[in-house]
This record gives C-alpha cells, structure tokens and sequence, in this order.
C-alpha cells in the first residue's frame, strides 16, 4: 500500500533560517505529490504540488521536487518567516478514489 | 467564495447519542471525502464519494456512515459514537481524483 513518512517535529527556527522538511514516500504506480499546510484553528491548504518525476513545485517562497529514484519529496524555503509556522503534511495519491495518504504532519515554530 | 463548510465546528456528546456532521461544498466538486486527524497519525480516509448516489470505504470507516443524495452535500453520519471516535475531522472536495482537494474547517467532536 501507499505511504508517506516526514521527519519529526517540531522544529523549531528563527526567521529568516534555512528550511528543509524531509518527506519520502511508497506507493504503487505513479503517485502525484502535494504540501498542505495547516495553519492554528484552520482546514488545509494546498501548499504546492507535483505530478511527475522531476517536476518542482513552488507556492510563497516554498519548493518541493520530485524524486523518483529517491522517492522524496522535501520541502524547502530559503528564508522563513513566522508567519510560516503552521504544520505541513505531505501527502500522495495514485489513482481514483481521491485518496490522500498523508505524513503525520511536521509542527514548524518560526521565532524572532 | 468558493468554499466547504461543515457544522457544526465543535461538538461534545456522549456515547452512543447518533450525530451527524454536515459538510457543504458549493464549486459543484465531483468528489468528496471525510477524514479524521488524530496527533502522531496525520490524516486518514473515513469514506469518500465520486459522485451523487456512489460512495466507498477509506481506511478507517468503521462506527461511520456516509450518504451522498446530492452533490453538494456529503453528511458524516455516527450511529452510535464512542469515545474513540474523539477526534478532529475534516472534509474535502475536489473536481476530480488527482486534483486539488479544498478542505473545510473541520469539527472538533468529544465523545464522552
């Protein structure tokens, strides 16, 4: 079956640092691969996303490429804000059913 | 304002009173499903529906119902709620599978 894993949290930065959230993956076929965030009190957003190999997602500063041959799909910003404290999930789906199958979620806490 | 709503946002109850959580989305989405957050598990399917009149089991269906009798609304049905059905639960519309999924708010239940 599909599954996704991501580095635990939290993580803990101070604004204007490096991110990086690591996220691999499993799945059967060819999945497509999307960052939601999750800000306090609030539903998901779709972050960014990418459908096949090699493709590179990017939304708000944020970037994410697909890996097949490492079958990952980080997440990276060159400077976060605190604002960007939320936490974010990576997430895949093949196939029909609309599926998501998501990572546990990693908790960013940006500071000042 | 393209959105999904559902109601109610929190719920406490006690086992065994039936619930239903509604969930309304109004971008005429093809697809729709229900997912609960629990902490260190992230997201998983409760059910989901492709379309008016055809639903389907995720992952963790059991103690739900769903129906689908229009294709705007997607009600999440606890016959009998127990306490570990406490959780945090979301649902989402997309236009079709491998789309962006649009997620509401979610409903924060306590069964007691």
């Amino acid at each position: 079956g599909n599954s996704v894993t991501q580095m635990e949290g939290p993580v803990t930065l101070s604004e204007e640092a490096f991110l990086t959230i690591n996220c691999t993956y499993t799945a059967t076929g060819y999945p497509s691969l999307f960052w939601y965030v999750q800000y306090p009190g609030e539903g998901l957003q779709l972050l960014l996303k990418a459908t096949k190999a090699d493709d590179k997602g990017s939304n708000k500063g944020f970037e994410a490429t697909y890996r097949k041959e490492t079958t990952s799909f980080h997440l990276e910003k060159g400077s976060v804000q605190v604002s960007d404290s939320a936490v974010y999930f990576c997430a895949l789906v093949t196939g029909t059913a609309s599926k998501l199958t998501f990572g546990t979620g990693t908790r960013l806490q940006v500071t000042l | 304002e393209a959105q999904v709503t559902q109601n109610p946002r929190y719920l406490i109850t006690v086992t065994g009173k039936k619930l239903t959580v509604t969930c309304s989305q109004n971008m005429n989405h093809e697809y729709m499903s229900w997912y609960r957050q629990d902490p260190g598990l992230g997201l998983r399917q409760i059910y989901y529906s492709m379309n008016v009149e055809v639903t389907d089991k995720g992952d963790v269906p059991e103690g739900y119902k769903v129906s689908r009798k229009e294709k705007r609304n997607f009600p999440l049905i606890l016959e009998s709620p127990s306490p570990n059905q406490t959780s945090l639960y979301f649902c989402a519309s997309s236009l079709r599978d491998l789309n962006e999924q649009f997620f509401g708010p979610g409903t924060r239940l306590t069964v007691l």
